[in-house]
């Protein structure tokens, strides 16, 4: 089945201890999103490439990185991770942004 | 500003009841509205998607309507099983590729 599959589902890192979640997609879809989202709260656009393009949003903190290295994968880099960024970071991915198909999630925890 | 409310945060019903989900809009300009179900812990899965140009969608249970110029959509959910408790979000799809989340209602169908 097409899909979209994150890794790891869950991750533990420490304060200021770099991380990296995956992205993979089976769909061939030319867009892909980074969400993250917090307790009990809406997701949160960080930033999404439309094919090789990389379109952050504003409110984005600088220490968040995004690598898109072919249509199939993509990563996201925290470069310091603060006790603020313990979430679940959600991957989409789109066809020329029409309907979005989420991946399964990766919790986030920072000791 | 695309701000999405939905009305209640929280919803209880017995099983077997039908149901209705309110999603509203504060910019009419929009290219899509999607319905999401989020389990605990989990991604989000897509329910249905309307066009703009559309009125309603379908699917098994679920019925999706949009009315655009008033920015309001709501999902009805027929015979409500335990199993359709989660977390609805819908969102909103304006210019670029961005969705606007509401934040939810959570839905709980008891014995």
């Amino acid at each position: 089945d097409a899909m979209v599959i994150q890794n790891p589902r869950y991750q533990v890192t420490q304060f200021g201890k770099p991380v990296t979640l995956s992205c993979s997609q089976t769909l061939n879809h030319n867009v892909m999103y980074w969400y993250q989202q917090k307790s009990s709260q809406a997701p949160k656009l960080l930033f999404h490439y439309y094919d090789k393009d990389f379109n952050n949003e504003a409110d984005t903190p600088d220490n968040f990185q995004s690598r898109r290295p072919n249509t199939s994968f993509c990563f996201l880099d925290i470069r310091s991770p603060g006790l603020g960024d313990a979430a679940m970071y959600l991957c989409a991915t789109s066809s020329d942004g029409y309907e979005q198909y989420f991946g399964p999630g990766t919790r986030l925890t920072v000791t | 500003k695309q701000e999405v409310t939905q009305i209640p945060a929280a919803l209880s019903v017995p099983e077997g009841e039908n149901l209705v989900l309110n999603c509203s809009f504060t910019d009419s300009a929009i290219y899509n509205l999607q319905w999401f179900r989020q389990d605990p812990g989990k991604g989000l899965t897509s329910l249905l998607l309307i066009q703009s140009s559309q009125r309603e969608q379908t699917s098994g249970r679920l019925n999706a309507s949009l009315d655009k110029s008033s920015g309001r959509s709501t999902l009805y959910i027929a015979a409500s099983q335990p199993g359709d408790s989660a977390t609805y979000l819908c969102a909103v799809k304006g210019g670029g590729n961005k969705l606007t989340f509401g934040t939810g209602t959570q839905l709980k169908v008891e014995l």
